[in-house]
């Protein structure tokens, strides 16, 4: 299958910070990636939809301005999670959509485990 | 708002016996369907992916759709410890956003 990469794996941070984790599809251009988050056990939460070239969308209830999202070129996707509070601790993780001509699937990185003290 | 049911686990079963785990779905819309498996601290991986009525078979794995009843299952033949995880079955629409069910803990038995 497509292979996704996150950075970085694991991320520390003090509250009131800025965290950005960078999500790169490597053997393939991927126009859509998309944002998930998920609590212990919970399932996967979508966030946000993002699309090269243009504005993320956003799922109900996911702050813009908090969760920043940028799909500067057709193999990375960030998201910036800016002035970071405990309750944003979670495992986000990201996705790509593999486009049609190679099949209609989402192939998930590996996820960024964010701890906010 | 798509909704995903899963059947409720765990589920446990011995080795070598098969595995049968359920999904039903509420968006008539709905045209793609994929089950993933999650490891305990690790993101899902792609397992089977499903677009059109009957049956799809890959190694161990089955999958079956009924877009009619709105349902679509996943048989994991000759089960193996290594195939204890979380199962997640998932559901696009034109879209292409992926709605979770709750998943199904499966736990295989030496």
């Amino acid at each position: 299958g497509a292979v996704v990469s996150q950075h970085p794996s694991w991320v520390i941070c003090k509250s009131g910070t800025s965290v950005k984790i960078e999500c790169r599809s490597l053997d393939f251009q991927a126009t859509t990636m998309f944002w998930y988050r998920q609590f212990p056990k919970q399932s996967l939460m979508l966030m946000a939809t993002s699309n090269e070239g243009s504005k993320a969308t956003y799922e109900q209830g996911v702050e813009k301005d908090k969760f920043l999202i940028n799909h500067a070129s057709l193999t990375l996707s960030t998201l910036t999670v800016t002035s970071a509070h405990p309750e944003d601790s979670s495992f986000y993780i990201c996705s790509a959509r593999v486009p049609r001509g190679q099949g209609e699937t989402q192939y998930f990185g590996p996820g960024t485990r964010l701890l906010v003290l | 708002q798509k909704e995903v049911e899963q059947n409720s686990g765990p589920l446990s079963v011995p080795e070598g016996a098969i595995a049968s785990l359920n999904c039903t779905y509420s968006d008539r819309g709905s045209q793609s369907f994929f089950w993933y498996r999650q490891y305990s601290g690790k993101s899902p991986e792609l397992i089977m992916f499903i677009y059109s009525n009957g049956d799809k078979e890959d190694g161990r794995f089955t999958a079956q759709l009924n877009k009619a009843s709105q349902y679509v299952s996943l048989l994991i033949r000759d089960s193996q410890p290594s195939d204890s995880a979380t199962y997640l079955c998932a559901v696009s629409a034109k879209d292409y956003k992926l709605s979770f069910g709750a998943g199904t803990t499966v736990t295989v038995r030496a």
